[in-house]
């Protein structure tokens, strides 16, 4: 089963506005971490939260968790044209093959903010 | 500059070729992964390494194969045996092999079979 699986698929808003993003799980994760991609372009790590963490910041984003609802948002506030990207969730599990961990990636969510 | 870089950027391959993606990073990381996107989806993990001269298998490794003869470099080779091969290519790279470490990406090869 595909864990991080991000909600809307796609978003337009007006510069100034906030946005809002989901994700959501299947298993337990030991951290669930936020992606960043430009059209063409490789991904950018924005913010990874701890599963004992509820909530963290980084500048203009707000990452929130709930392990008890296995789900996860990501706010952008005061959004600017220049945040239109994809936006990825990535849950790390452990893989029991490897005895190790590994992230899985959601299929994200298409972020436009309109000047 | 450290960073992660992959070449080509734009790559075309005849049906029934092999092609081999360059990934090169200078991070210092031990673990590195290549990972496949097609439009409008998510990445899928073909392959990771956790460290030099040692690979595993991701969610969809038939068609393609990797070497990891040194620390920095981590070449892609998509096969004839890969049905569909045209898409993006992203290679990554972090500090130790888990998930509880941010992934740095490089920029991509879009692969095209003509």
């Amino acid at each position: 089963s595909q864990q991080g699986e991000e909600d809307p698929q796609a978003l337009s808003i007006q510069e100034g506005e906030n946005a809002t993003m989901n994700c959501s799980y299947k298993t337990s994760i030991n951290n669930l971490q936020w992606y960043r991609q430009n059209s063409g372009r490789g991904l950018v790590h924005l913010i990874l939260i701890r599963s004992n963490e509820r909530e963290k910041h980084s500048g203009r984003l707000r990452v929130t968790l709930d392990t008890s609802k296995k789900s996860s948002s990501l706010l952008i506030t005061a959004s600017r044209a220049a945040d239109t990207a994809s936006y990825f969730c990535a849950t790390d599990a452990n893989d029991k093959e490897t005895s190790g961990s590994r992230l899985t990636f959601g299929e994200g969510t298409q972020l436009t903010v309109n000047p | 500059d450290g960073g992660i870089t992959q070449s080509p950027k734009y790559l075309f391959r005849k049906e029934g070729q092999n092609v081999t993606l360059s990934c090169e990073q200078n991070l210092n990381h031990d673990a590195m992964y290549w990972y496949r996107q097609d439009p409008g989806q998510g990445l899928r993990l073909i392959y990771y390494s956790q460290i030099v001269n040692d690979f595993q298998k991701g969610d969809i490794a038939e068609g393609y194969s990797v070497s990891r003869e040194k620390k920095e470099s981590f070449p892609l080779t998509v096969t004839s045996a890969q049905k569909n091969p045209t898409a993006f290519y992203l290679c990554a790279s972090s500090t130790s092999p888990s998930g509880r470490v941010p992934q740095y990406f490089g920029p991509g090869t879009r692969l095209t079979v003509l």
